[in-house]
């Protein structure tokens, strides 16, 4: 298996409050992606990295920062998370760009109440 | 309009049935490249297939099976035999050119349920 590790895998918070979701992977993948899963949606990419302090926006990244001062950390931040934004946060890594099978972690939960 | 679609929402089936899921994608890129992914009930994502769009020869692996016809424009994906361990929703998604093979497009998924 990929080692991926996403932090916290749960998380309630209140709306207003910063998070960070925090993605870590020792495969030394150049590409890392976060996305959220939503009931009827599927999975929705919300910013993606292709490097070092290389990030592109997804389809849904109102709302959401990302950083990668590391290869193999990738943050995710809500800046005042409001409760369109509880859902299950994903964090991927592919070796290369799209066409490359990504991996996935665990996920975590975040619940904005 | 959706790149994917997985029109089936949630498929039910009776142990050692066998199985098809449908995926119909849409681009204007020839080339591409197609996915299938597993979530079990336990909620991690885990990788089947991938498929370039030059490749059109089925696939299969073990009681998996993988359809992909240019003309249809459809990747479906057929379980033989199913077994309840084989619950789980399953997600096509499509990486065309046209976004640099950067990103996936996932399907919304299709919900399977093997009853024993």
């Amino acid at each position: 298996d990929a080692g991926i590790t996403q932090s916290p895998r749960h998380k309630v918070t209140e709306t207003g409050t910063p998070v960070t979701l925090r993605c870590h992977q020792t495969e030394n993948h150049r590409y890392m992606y976060w996305y959220r899963q939503d009931p009827g949606h599927g999975l929705r990419l919300i910013h993606y990295s292709y490097g070092v302090k290389d990030t592109d926006k997804g389809e849904v990244s109102d709302g959401y920062s990302v950083s990668r001062s590391k290869t193999e950390d990738f943050l995710l931040t809500l800046e005042s998370a409001t409760s369109s934004q509880t859902s299950v946060y994903f964090c991927a890594i592919s070796e290369g760009s799209g066409y490359n099978e990504q991996f996935f972690g665990p996920g975590t939960r975040l619940t904005v109440l | 309009a959706q790149k994917v679609t997985q029109a089936q929402t949630e498929i039910s089936v009776v142990e050692k049935e066998d199985v098809t899921l449908d995926c119909v994608y849409e681009t204007r890129d020839t080339t591409y490249y197609l996915f299938w992914y597993k979530q079990p009930p336990s909620g991690e994502l885990v990788f089947l297939i991938r498929r370039n769009s030059f490749d059109e020869q089925n696939e299969i692996s073990g009681r998996y099976s993988w359809n992909f016809q240019k003309s249809t424009s459809s990747f479906n994906f057929t379980i033989t035999a199913s077994q309840v361990v084989d619950s789980a929703v399953y997600f096509c998604a499509l990486s065309e050119r046209g976004s640099g093979y950067s990103t996936l497009t996932f399907g919304k998924g299709t919900m399977l349920l093997v009853s024993p």
